[in-house]
């Protein structure tokens, strides 16, 4: 099936810098990839929808200068935690459609803790 | 509104016992429902997945579950417990059968396996 390559699988950055996580579609083209973010114990929360080549669409909620996205080519889509503070530390995962199975392929995850 | 509920947030069998976890959806269209499975910092990995076909359907390593309108579950399930299969499994929930529709995830339920 598709496989989406989600790098780095854990970061840890100090509190007021940049993250940048990325996501890659293999062998398959993702027009629409998924965000999502999840705390320890919990369920996984749709942050945004990316769309390549243009606006991602956020959730009600989600601050989208803190959280940008970038979706520039069919196989690439990419989270930057800016200013990021602890509160922002989470396990984020991405997700494409699977074109094969109708379902949806996610990422590894990355773990990311501000300190 | 869609929504989904996961009535156990914990489950725990021996080895080689049968595993029911249970999901209740809200849909107010004809849903796609998903099984995911997500082991310990990893990404999620699909077991199987309604889409108005057949209302039993088969998973990978054993699993299946069985699309009930009239009582509007979809309840996972495996004969026989493996060591293996501890994790956390969340029901998910996608309106429509087409395009790029928002999943709804349960609140997941963690399988515990005991020797």
């Amino acid at each position: 099936g598709a496989v989406v390559s989600q790098h780095p699988s854990w970061v840890i950055c100090k509190s007021g810098t940049s993250v940048k996580i990325e996501c890659r579609s293999l062998d398959f083209q993702a027009t629409t990839m998924f965000w999502y973010r999840q705390f320890p114990k919990q369920s996984l929360m749709l942050m945004a929808t990316s769309n390549e080549g243009s606006k991602a669409t956020y959730e009600q909620g989600v601050e989208k200068d803190k959280f940008l996205i970038n979706h520039a080519s069919l196989t690439l889509s990419t989270l930057t935690v800016t200013s990021a503070h602890p509160e922002d530390s989470s396990f984020y995962i991405c997700s494409a459609r699977d074109p094969d199975s109708r379902g949806y392929t996610f990422g590894s995850g990355t773990r990311l803790t501000v300190v | 509104a869609q929504s989904v509920t996961q009535l156990d947030s914990h489950v725990s069998v021996s080895e080689g016992t049968p595993v029911l976890l249970r999901c209740n959806y809200s849909s107010s269209y004809s849903p796609s429902l998903f099984w995911y499975v997500q082991h310990p910092n990893k990404g999620l990995q699909l077991l199987l997945k309604y889409t108005s076909a057949a209302t039993l359907v088969k998973g990978i390593n054993g699993f299946e579950a069985e699309f009930k309108k009239s009582e509007t579950s979809f309840h996972l399930t495996k004969p026989s417990a493996h060591m293996s299969d501890a994790a956390e499994y969340f029901c998910v929930v996608s309106e429509g059968s087409g395009g790029y529709n928002k999943l709804i995830f349960g609140a997941g339920t963690r399988l515990a396996v005991h020797p």
